[in-house]
């Protein structure tokens, strides 16, 4: 049980530049989001999921975009890197309940993406 | 919409003392969930310990406590006889209770906490 697994954990894009950060779980979650974290603001919430086929924003979804047609993966595609979005990823599944604690999240390792 | 306020960027504790981080949010959902993280430098995020909004017993877990004010909307973690591994940020989180949000945290800005011997 491998739990939350993100590649690449660390990435550098040039600006303008795009890329498809990955995100896995095996623990047959229903929900999945993404985060971001910068320094001084804690975790953001990007977009997320409740399961395959349904996604929607979070409280940052500019610049980002999701799809989740499985259970397993939620990737997270950035279209057109900018400086702004320099900053560590984190991908994050939990449960309604069957399975584990109820509600609580699983988070994966993060990626740190750095945008020049 | 939701907010959550720590208010304590940096706190140091001396091993073995008591240090209690703090945590206030703003809501007007009455059926929620608030959490403890705690991220040491691996970055990995740890959950510490969590209170269901209807629950009046403050939540436990070893050395770990939360003291949970629900008039006041106050969520306060109290870490008994730190050790050196507690050193990392302590984020504060709230999640509605509702089936669907389960995967929508709202974090506050977090407190780096520094244990020294």
């Amino acid at each position: 049980n491998a739990g939350v697994t993100q590649t690449p954990k660390f990435q550098v894009l040039k600006t303008g530049q795009s890329m498809t950060l990955q995100c896995a779980q095996d623990m047959n979650h229903e929900y999945m989001s993404w985060y971001r974290q910068d320094p001084g603001m804690g975790l953001r919430l990007i977009h997320y999921s409740v399961g395959a086929g349904i996604t929607d924003q979070g409280e940052v979804p500019n610049g980002y975009n999701v799809s989740r047609s499985t259970t397993e993966d939620f990737p997270l595609r950035l279209l057109s890197a900018a400086p702004s979005q320099t900053s560590v990823y984190f991908c994050a599944s939990s449960s309604s309940g069957a399975g584990g604690p109820f509600y609580e999240q699983y988070f994966g390792p993060g990626t740190r993406l750095t945008v020049t | 919409a939701q907010t959550v306020t720590q208010s304590q960027p940096e706190m140091s504790v001396q091993e073995a003392e008591t240090v209690t981080l703090s945590c206030t949010y703003d809501t007007s959902e009455n059926n929620y969930y608030l959490f403890w993280y705690k991220q040491p430098p691996s970055r990995q995020m740890i959950l510490v310990i969590r209170q269901e909004a209807y629950k009046q017993q403050n939540a436990t877990e070893n050395r770990f406590s939360v003291n949970f004010q629900k008039a006041a909307k106050s969520f306060s973690l109290k870490i008994s006889d730190s050790q050196l591994g507690d050193t990392a940020m302590y984020f504060c989180a709230f999640m509605k209770g509702y089936t669907g949000t389960a995967s929508k945290l709202t974090f506050g800005t977090g407190t780096r906490l520094q244990v020294t011997l």
